[in-house]
């Protein structure tokens, strides 16, 4: 059981507006930045969003980030069918010492 | 460009160890912490543990600590994960990542090497 908590599926069809949750507690996203992978099948994760909304050079600003109390989430706008990935939060926990992930949301582009 | 290479997974018996190896380029690896992050089958991402970039600390997760050692090598700009007293659950394919330091997220990753545990 992974220590933040994403949905496990999210779906939109092209050019539509989706939102993926990344939930978590006081331990971690409350006091620690949040980050943002997308994966691709049989590639290596990919860094979309850090410390909480800042988008790394040649992501495109359809993404979009955002962090309040202990829960975080990404946006995706303008969905395309190249957005469909899995992805994942992560943030610093300091109960464990450790760097934790939620379980990943797969989305699909319908 | 920045480039991050693993190799050294495969088949290997309960119990056993083996070693992983990353092979950087394309940037300044002393300047960089390394993790190792891992993915088993139809299972999310997991951290296994990181190295600072002089080398002096490392930190892991709680279910690798005592397993897993990480240790790099910075005239061969390689970082390397040793695994021993492997278990099944530690099928998975093993990714390693750099981060600009201890206290930020990887930033780049490799596309990971496949380690599965089986008798």
């Amino acid at each position: 059981q992974s220590a933040l908590t994403q949905p496990p599926s999210a779906s939109g069809t092209p050019g539509q507006r989706v939102t993926i949750s990344c939930s978590g507690s006081s331990s971690n996203i409350e006091n620690s930045y949040v980050y943002w992978y997308q994966q691709l099948p049989g590639a290596a994760p990919k860094l979309l969003m850090y410390l909480n909304s800042q988008r790394p050079s040649g992501v495109p600003d359809r993404f979009s980030g955002s962090k309040s109390s202990t829960s975080a989430s990404l946006a995706i706008s303008g969905l395309r069918s190249e957005d469909e990935a899995d992805y994942y939060c992560a943030a610093w926990d300091d109960s464990l010492s450790g760097w934790v992930f939620g379980g990943g949301t797969k989305l699909t582009v319908l | 460009q920045v480039q991050l290479v693993e190799s050294g997974g495969g088949l290997v018996q309960p119990g056993r160890s083996l070693r992983l190896s990353c092979a950087a380029s394309g940037f300044t690896f002393s300047s960089y912490a390394m993790h190792w992050v891992r993915r088993g089958p139809g299972k999310g991402l997991e951290w296994v543990g990181f190295i600072s970039s002089d080398g002096t600390n490392t930190e892991y997760a709680d279910s690798m600590q005592g397993r897993f050692i990480i240790a790099r090598d910075s005239s061969t700009n390689t970082v390397f994960l040793q695994m021993s007293g492997l278990r099944p659950e530690d099928t998975a394919v093993y990714h390693c990542a750099r981060a600009p330091n201890t206290v930020e997220a990887p930033d780049v990753w490799g596309k990971g090497t496949t380690v599965t545990v089986s008798s």
